[in-house]
């Protein structure tokens, strides 16, 4: 089952906006993590934010996180082409140990 | 190159059959995971071994096996091969049993 879920699924901008993606989870959790993914591609790790965190940055992302409304969101400033991917959230709870991915927002820029 | 590597990359085989599927953590990494992605299914976590140890079990069916090695590379073994098998199959791996993974760029098994 997935502990993660993503909104929007898909989301289309220009190059230059900003795109925000929303991640909303069941349990509560060590961290959260956000993951990208090139059509076919393996996942790439973006960032990590703990649970007595509520914001993060790393070059042209932020994360926040609410633990109080289990969600965590990703904005992306600045958007260029090569930005267009898939965005996971995944989970850590409990002892440590798997990850729980959302469905994922497939982020498409344009040009 | 985040230093995973799987093999094979690509893989054709029919139902009935068995495969395994092969991955080498980063140097270093004690802990490996393995995860199915399917276009119905998402991302689902399988299985994860560390140093050698299954830690953690996840939808995986018993028709699939996965064991990590001595030298910390891992296999995942799928016999009984069915239509919906079909898959891309990532494994990762991290230093510890928690944060940041690493992953391969996956096996794409396609079962005819």
């Amino acid at each position: 089952s997935q502990q993660g879920e993503e909104d929007p699924q898909a989301l289309s901008i220009q190059e230059g906006e900003n795109a925000t993606m929303n991640c909303s989870y069941k349990t509560s959790i060590n961290n959260l993590q956000w993951y990208r993914q090139n059509s076919g591609r393996g996942l790439v790790h973006l960032i990590l934010i703990r649970s007595n965190e509520r914001e993060k940055h790393s070059g042209r992302l932020r994360v926040t996180l609410d633990t109080s409304k289990k969600s965590s969101s990703l904005l992306i400033t600045a958007s260029r082409a090569a930005d267009t991917a898939s965005y996971f959230c995944a989970t850590e709870s409990g002892s440590g140990s798997r990850l729980t991915f959302g469905e994922g927002t497939q982020l498409t820029v344009n040009p | 190159d985040s230093g995973v590597t799987q093999t094979p990359k690509h893989l054709i085989t029919a139902t009935g059959q068995r495969v395994t599927l092969r991955c080498s953590p980063r140097s270093g990494d004690l802990s490996v995971y393995w995860y199915q992605q399917s276009l119905d299914q998402g991302l689902q976590f399988l299985i994860q071994y560390y140093n050698g140890e299954e830690r953690a079990k996840g939808n995986i069916l018993e028709r699939f096996s996965a064991q990590q090695f001595p030298d910390l590379h891992s296999e995942l073994n799928l016999s009984s091969l069915e239509l919906g098998d079909s898959a891309l199959y990532f494994c990762a791996s991290s230093l510890q049993s928690t944060g940041e993974l690493f992953f391969g760029e996956g096996s794409r098994l396609t079962v005819l």
